[in-house]
């Protein structure tokens, strides 16, 4: 079955730019999305199909995907960044999820 | 804007069956090209999705899951739903509703329900 590695932690300061990895064979081929949930929260939308931003999501949050990795970019990151990101596609009319990243800003 | 919110009984004992429910205001289930998923979450751990329906009916499962899961959805209350039958303490999770397009991203979440299974 198909799976999605994501790094357990990261941690960055504030002002660089955060990159997580989501890795899948061939993730390349399928379209895949980003959620930002914060501690008690439900789940947000930050970034689908790849590359694009929901309304009202900062331009400062961006995605990329290829060969065997996705990557989520936050540039310019803020303490309100925190949060733990899972990426997320379809694979046989299937959600999955990624484990899931926690973001430490320092 | 849609708003989904998720309610039903906080806590289960083993062997009994979970029954929770999707409300969605703001806007209408019924809405074309929308599916409704429900999805969950283990304490500290990642997520899970469980299923989807479309307003017509039609449903799909993670297949993990071995048939206790029945999705479905009342056009006239403007609702969705969750049975998860069978239940055990390994079920006990924040379980959340959520709206998108067909194989495509999660749009919309509710606040989420914790569920605990215990004897």
């Amino acid at each position: 079955s198909y799976a999605l590695t994501q790094p357990p932690s990261m941690s960055v300061a504030p002002g660089q730019t955060a990159r997580i990895s989501c890795g899948g064979n061939n993730i390349g081929s399928k379209s895949v999305h980003w959620y930002q949930q914060r501690p008690g929260q439900a789940p947000v939308l930050v970034v689908s199909d790849d590359s694009d931003r929901p309304s009202g999501i900062p331009e400062r949050f961006s995605g990329a995907n290829s060969g065997n990795t996705a990557t989520l970019t936050i540039s310019s990151v803020e303490a309100g960044d925190e949060a733990d990101y899972f990426c997320q596609v379809w694979d046989s009319h299937s959600a999955l999820f990624g484990g899931g990243t926690k973001l430490t800003v320092l | 804007q849609v708003q989904l919110r998720e309610s039903g009984p906080g806590l289960l004992k083993p062997s009994q069956t979970l029954s929770l429910t999707c409300n969605v205001s703001g806007g209408s289930i019924s809405s074309s090209g929308y599916y409704w998923s429900w999805i969950r979450q283990h304490p500290g751990r990642g997520l899970e999705w469980i299923g989807y329906i479309y307003h017509s009916g039609s449903t799909f499962y993670n297949p993990s899951l071995k048939s206790r899961a029945i999705i479905a959805v009342d056009l006239s209350k403007n609702q969705a739903s969750l049975r998860l039958s069978s239940v055990t303490v390994a079920d006990t999770a924040v379980y959340y509703c959520a709206e998108g397009t067909l194989v495509s991203a999660f749009e919309t979440w509710g606040q989420g329900t914790m569920v605990i299974v215990s004897s």
